[in-house]
C-alpha cells in the first residue's frame, strides 16, 4: 500500500498564480485533513473532510479551497498565492477524526 | 487561543538519558493524545497514542503519562539515542486534530 500521496514534492509560484496540491490515499478513511507547517507554529489544520461530498473550515482556512468527491482524493487549492502562504503542506488521513493520522511527504511551496 | 501547548521548544540529551516533553490542553472534550514524530524532510508519524481513561502507557522506551484532571500529557523517552533526534509533536483531538508547536530534540552521543 502507499498509503498517503501527495504531489509535487516541490513547488515555487509566482504571487497571484493559483495551483493544486494534490493528495491520495489508498486506505479507504473517511477522514482528510490538510496542515500547513511553519517554524515555531507546528501543524496548523487548513481544511478537512469527514467524507466524500463534506468538507469543513480548520484553523486557517483563509486562501484555499478544498473538495472531496471521491473518498481516496483531496485537493488543496490555492486561488492566488500569496508570499504568507510560503509553508510545507501535508495533507492525512484517518479513519476517524480521532484515531491515527498517517501523513503524506509533504509539499515544500515558495511564493515569490 | 492555543489548544495545545508544548514545551521545551528544543531538548539536548546525553544518550542514555530521559527526554521528557510536556503538553497541556484546554478542551475536555479531547478523547484521543497521539505523539508524533517527524524526521527532516518527512511527513510526521505516528509514536505512541493515549486515550483518557488511562494515565500511562508504555511501548517500548516510549512512555506517555496523563494527568486528566490536570490536563497534561507527557513523553517520556528512556535511554534516549541519537537515532531519537527529531521533533516531537504532541496532539489532541476530538473530531480535528490540534498539534503542539513542536520539540526539538537532540541527542548527544
Amino acid at each position: 500500500n502507499a498509503g498517503v500521496t501527495q504531489t509535487p514534492k516541490f513547488q515555487v509560484l509566482k504571487t497571484g498564480q493559483s495551483m493544486t496540491l494534490q493528495c491520495a490515499q489508498d486506505m479507504n478513511h473517511e477522514y482528510m485533513s490538510w496542515y500547513r507547517q511553519d517554524p515555531g507554529m507546528g501543524l496548523r489544520l487548513i481544511h478537512y473532510s469527514v467524507g466524500a461530498g463534506i468538507t469543513d473550515q480548520g484553523e486557517v482556512p483563509n486562501g484555499y479551497n478544498v473538495s472531496r468527491s471521491t473518498t481516496e482524493d483531496f485537493p488543496l487549492r490555492l486561488l492566488s498565492a500569496a508570499p504568507s502562504q510560503t509553508s510545507v503542506y501535508f495533507c492525512a488521513s484517518s479513519y476517524r477524526g480521532n484515531t491515527e493520522a498517517f501523513f503524506g511527504q509533504g509539499t515544500r511551496l515558495t511564493v515569490v | 487561543q492555543q489548544q495545545v501547548k508544548q514545551s521545551p521548544q528544543s531538548l539536548i540529551v546525553q544518550k542514555g538519558g530521559i527526554s521528557i516533553i510536556n503538553c497541556a490542553y484546554e478542551n475536555t472534550a479531547f478523547d484521543y493524545f497521539p505523539w508524533y514524530q517527524q524526521f527532516p524532510g518527512k511527513g510526521p508519524a505516528l509514536l505512541i497514542a493515549i486515550r483518557p481513561d488511562v494515565s500511562e502507557k508504555k511501548e517500548g522506551r516510549f512512555t506517555i503519562s496523563f494527568n486528566k484532571s490536570a490536563k497534561q500529557f507527557s513523553l517520556h523517552i528512556m535511554d534516549s539515542q541519537p537515532g531519537d533526534s527529531a521533533t516531537y509533536f504532541c496532539a489532541a483531538t476530538g473530531n480535528q486534530f490540534y498539534f503542539g508547536t513542536g520539540t526539538s530534540l537532540t541527542v548527544i552521543p
